[in-house]
């Protein structure tokens, strides 16, 4: 089975912290997303990875930044965390072909910003 | 681009009925469709996916049916049971080399005794 996991479950830093938020999958699967999910919103895409080193601007970039430098890891880095960005945040992979999209989800860190 | 959106944000149903979570897309030219389930505290986890070459998939106790004609998207869930409580929701996508899912806002499905 695919496993993504992600590096806690619960986080609590101060209003302007560096946060680093680290997702890892086992499945050797060239994409890789980071969405934030909000009551009433959904889960909308922050940041997608689709090779080493290559990413893409999702819906809601502004205040986020990314990383990949190995395949099976996937890093969202909030460079100055602000209270509005207090949410789960949900890791996802997937592979592409067959005309499949499935994305496989981590179980989420919710984070909070004081 | 996609839009999806949800006719109903709950459902509760009484255990052993049968449940139906409905969704709407915008693009005609989504060609793959997934419904999630989130238990609380819990990452999204694939239910069942279908392509737009079928109108209907069967799972166990659960079915997808696609109408592509208005653009709709239906989860039904036979003999509901408690363990079926959970946020549903579909998620669309362009597919070809467009690898992005774009979410509907789900479902709290409620399953009472």
């Amino acid at each position: 089975d695919v496993k993504v996991t992600q590096s806690s479950r619960y986080l609590v830093k101060r209003t302007g912290e560096k946060v680093f938020l680290e997702c890892v999958q086992d499945m050797d699967h060239e994409n890789m997303f980071w969405y934030r999910q909000d009551p009433g919103l959904g889960l909308r895409l922050i940041y997608f990875s689709y090779d080493v080193k290559m990413k893409e601007k999702g819906d809601i970039p502004e205040g986020y930044s990314v990383s990949r430098e190995k395949k099976e890891r996937f890093s969202l880095i909030l460079e100055s965390a602000s209270t509005n960005q207090t949410s789960m945040y949900l890791c996802a992979s997937s592979t592409p072909g067959q005309g499949r999209n499935e994305q496989f989800f981590g179980p989420g860190t919710r984070l909070t910003v004081l | 681009g996609e839009s999806v959106g949800l006719h109903l944000p709950t459902l509760s149903v009484q255990e052993g009925d049968n449940s139906i979570i409905n969704c709407a897309y915008s693009n005609s030219a989504s060609d793959y469709f997934i419904w999630y389930k989130q238990e609380s505290g819990k990452g999204p986890q694939f239910i069942i996916d279908i392509r737009s070459n079928m109108d209907k998939r069967q799972g166990q106790r659960v079915t997808v049916l696609l109408n592509k004609t208005v653009k709709h998207l239906s989860l039904q869930i036979a003999a509901t049971q408690p363990g079926d409580s959970a946020v549903y929701f579909c998620a669309v996508s362009a597919g070809g080399s467009n690898y992005k899912l774009t979410f509907g806002k789900g479902t709290l499905l409620t399953v009472n005794p």
